[in-house]
């Protein structure tokens, strides 16, 4: 079994509606991340959360919500959706005790609003 | 600002031969940097991490470079195989337990 799991693994949608993507780990890993992948832009990340009750704005947060349900699960939410946001999405997660900073991804989800 | 640098977005290397990726960053906060590998339709994975203290760390068949005076971090595999073809990509990490990736380079190993 995967230890990041994250649904849809595929979306399409249209502008303007409201979409949430979801990441749940079984790593027992208390940071997690959400990042989006566009062409020739590589990762960048969106929000990521140290604990339940720590969410932080990464690099591109516009647009984008989160939540922390629990330590295991890390949610993203397009309030509404807009094309540019049609991008391949990963979820990672850390260990906060791993000094040497890796993290593990998800197997993505591929969005596309329409 | 684009503070990790992969200029070059694509490689191909014969089988058997030395796979030379090369990454540059510009902030010096960098305390650790990091190479993953990534396949179509899978998230990336861990390939290998260097500590900004160290200028070589090597796993296996892979080696990662780093020259601090430069500002330059390079990833070797020797010998290549056809199944490391993926998007290779290099990250740093300043502390604050994020990454701030590159673009990219897309190795491919042709047999």
């Amino acid at each position: 079994d995967a230890d990041v799991t994250q649904t849809p693994r595929n979306r399409i949608t249209k502008t303007g509606k409201r979409i949430m993507l979801e990441c749940s780990q079984t790593k027992g890993h208390d940071r997690m991340y959400w990042y989006r992948q566009d062409p020739g832009l590589g990762l960048r990340l969106i929000y990521y959360s140290f604990d339940v009750k720590d969410i932080n704005k990464g690099e591109i947060s516009d647009g984008y919500s989160v939540s922390r349900q629990a330590q295991a699960k890390f949610s993203l939410s397009l309030e509404s959706a807009i094309p540019n946001q049609t991008a391949l999405y990963f979820c990672a997660t850390r260990a906060s005790g791993d000094d040497q900073e890796t993290q593990y991804f998800g197997p993505g989800t591929r969005l596309l609003v329409l | 600002d684009q503070q990790v640098k992969q200029n070059s977005p694509s490689l191909s290397v014969q089988e058997g031969r030395i796979s030379i990726l090369n990454c540059d960053y510009t902030n010096s906060m960098f305390d650790y940097f990091l190479w993953y590998k990534k396949y179509p339709a899978e998230g990336p994975t861990f390939l290998i991490s260097i500590s900004s203290i160290k200028d070589k760390n090597e796993d296996g068949r892979f080696t990662v470079f780093l020259n601090k005076s430069a500002k330059h971090l390079s990833l070797h595999i020797v010998p290549s195989q056809p199944g490391d073809s993926a998007v290779y990509f290099c990250a740093g990490s300043s502390g604050y337990s994020t990454l701030t990736f590159g673009k990219g380079t897309m190795l491919l190993v042709s047999p």
